[in-house]
C-alpha cells in the first residue's frame, strides 16, 4: 500500500526555520502537496506540486522534493503558524485510485 | 471564489446510513471534481472518493468500496456522500474539497477549497 510518513512533533522557536518532512516510496514520481490545520478548522492547501505556493499564502512557506523525501520549510516562524500539517499525495497507476495523507506533523511554537 | 457549504451535524445509530451534502457557489460545478475526506476526532485525514459532476463518475477509496456512495446534482450545484452500514469508528468530521484541474487525461490530486465540515456521530 501506498504511505506518507511524517515525525508527529516539531517544535521551533518564533522567527526561526521549521523543516517538517514527508516520506514515502512512489515521491520521486509522484507530487506532494500540503496543508495546514488549525484546530477547529478546515484544512488549508498552503504547497501543491511540490513547491507551488497558492494565491494568498505567505512567501514564507515553501516546498522541496528529493528523492523519497518532500520538506515543508516555513522560514521566520510567526506564533500563528501552529498548527497540524499534512503532506498528500496520489498515485491513479493501479486499478485504484490512491489518494493518501500523512499522519499528520504538529508544529509547536515555543 | 468558490464556497463549499455542508449540512449540519448528525447522530446515528450503528447499521443505519447518513447522507451529507455539499452546495458549491462560485466557479461552474460542472466543471470541478468534488472529493470527501474524512477526519476521526483527535485523528488525521483520510481520503474516501470524489467524484466528476460533469461526467457522473465516481471513484472510491478502496477500503470504502461498497459502503459508500458519492453522487452529483449539476441542478443544484450539491454532492452528497452516502455511507452506510455506520459504526462507532465512522464517527468523524466529513469534509467536501475541490478537486485540483484536470486535463488531458491527467489530473492535479491536491484540494484548494474545503467545506467546513459536517460531524457524524455513531452512537446507540
Amino acid at each position: 500500500s501506498y504511505e506518507l510518513t511524517q515525525p508527529p512533533s516539531v517544535s521551533v522557536s518564533p522567527g526561526q526555520t521549521a523543516r517538517i518532512t514527508c516520506s514515502g516510496d512512489a515521491l520521486p514520481k509522484q507530487y506532494a502537496y500540503w496543508y495546514q490545520q488549525k484546530p477547529g478548522q478546515a484544512p488549508v492547501l498552503v504547497i501543491y506540486k511540490d513547491s507551488e505556493r497558492p494565491s494568498g499564502i505567505p512567501e514564507r512557506f515553501s516546498g522541496s522534493s528529493s528523492g523519497t523525501t518532500v520538506t515543508l520549510t516555513i522560514s521566520g516562524v510567526q506564533a500563528e503558524d501552529e498548527a497540524d500539517y499534512y503532506c498528500q499525495s496520489a498515485d491513479s497507476s493501479g486499478t485504484y485510485l490512491h489518494v493518501v495523507f500523512g499522519g499528520g506533523t504538529k508544529l509547536t511554537v515555543l | 471564489q468558490v464556497q463549499l457549504v455542508q449540512s449540519g451535524a448528525e447522530v446515528k445509530k450503528p447499521g443505519s446510513s447518513v447522507k451529507v451534502s455539499c452546495k458549491a457557489s462560485g466557479g461552474t460545478f460542472s466543471s470541478y471534481t468534488i472529493s470527501w475526506v474524512r477526519q476521526a476526532p483527535g485523528q488525521g485525514l483520510e481520503w474516501m472518493g470524489r467524484i466528476i459532476p460533469i461526467l457522473g463518475i465516481a471513484n472510491y477509496a478502496q477500503k470504502f468500496q461498497g459502503r459508500v456512495t458519492i453522487t452529483a446534482d449539476k441542478s443544484t450545484s450539491t454532492a452528497y456522500m452516502e455511507l452506510s452500514s455506520l459504526r462507532s469508528e465512522d464517527t468523524a468530521v466529513y469534509y467536501c474539497a475541490r478537486d485540483g484541474p484536470c486535463s488531458g487525461g491527467s489530473c492535479e490530486y491536491y484540494f484548494d477549497y474545503w467545506g467546513q465540515g459536517t460531524l457524524v456521530t455513531v452512537s446507540s
